[in-house]
């Protein structure tokens, strides 16, 4: 069964504390996302990269990095974490080509207080 | 600015009968439409899709309309079973050369009452 992985289902964070998420898919997809998603807000996107070592900023990716060191993983990076980065995030994968849309892991639920 | 909009936060209906999530985007350039089904706790989950050049796509219960004069997408669900109970959402995205990204609305929360 195909799977993108998120590390961590629920993380509690100090404001200021520097926070990584990370994400591995196994199905050698080239493309990886990083979304944020919050009510009333749908799902909004913070990051994405579409090969190693690359990565392209996405709608929201204001306090934000990534890191692409290998095909499989793609971590999100929160340089200084302030309660407004309270949220969902979800990471996804895709071989390319819209038709076969995303794969999404499980998400993280991350509480910055 | 919200590119893929879904007006409608909410959505409740009887087990049986027909579900109708709509969806309405701005941007003409988008030429692939998907529809995604999350529930609590878990990511979203791919449900149908359709291509601009179409303007419906069947898949058993799960039915996909396109407008596009009007810029609207219709999911319709029927019958509509409990376990349909999840939030939805539509997303769109623009031909890319296989470098596709999704824009998402703001989702739907069916509910289907028993």
């Amino acid at each position: 069964d195909v799977k993108v992985t998120q590390s961590s289902r629920y993380l509690v964070k100090r404001t200021g504390e520097k926070v990584f998420l990370e994400c591995v898919q196994d199905m050698d997809h080239e493309n990886m996302f990083w979304y944020r998603q919050d009510p009333g807000l749908g799902l909004r996107l913070i990051y994405f990269s579409y090969d190693v070592k690359m990565k392209e900023k996405g709608d929201i990716p204001e306090g934000y990095s990534v890191s692409r060191e290998k095909k499989e993983r793609f971590s999100l990076i929160l340089e200084s974490a302030s309660t407004n980065q309270t949220s969902m995030y979800l990471c996804a994968s895709s071989s390319g080509g819209s038709y076969y849309g995303y794969t999404f892991g499980s998400g993280t639920r991350l509480t910055v207080v | 600015d919200q590119q893929v909009k879904q007006n409608s936060p909410s959505l409740s209906v009887q087990e049986g009968r027909i579900s109708i999530l709509n969806c309405d985007y701005t941007n003409s350039m988008f030429d692939y439409f998907l529809w995604y089904k999350k529930y609590p706790a878990e990511g979203p989950t791919f449900l149908i899709s359709i291509s601009s050049i179409k303007d419906k796509n069947e898949d058993g219960r799960f039915t996909v309309f396109l407008n596009k004069s009007a810029k609207h997408l219709s999911l319709h669900i029927v019958p509509s079973q409990p376990g349909d109970s999840a939030v939805y959402f539509c997303a769109a995205s623009v031909a890319n050369f296989g470098n596709e990204k999704l824009t998402f609305g703001t989702g739907t929360r069916l509910t289907i009452i028993p």
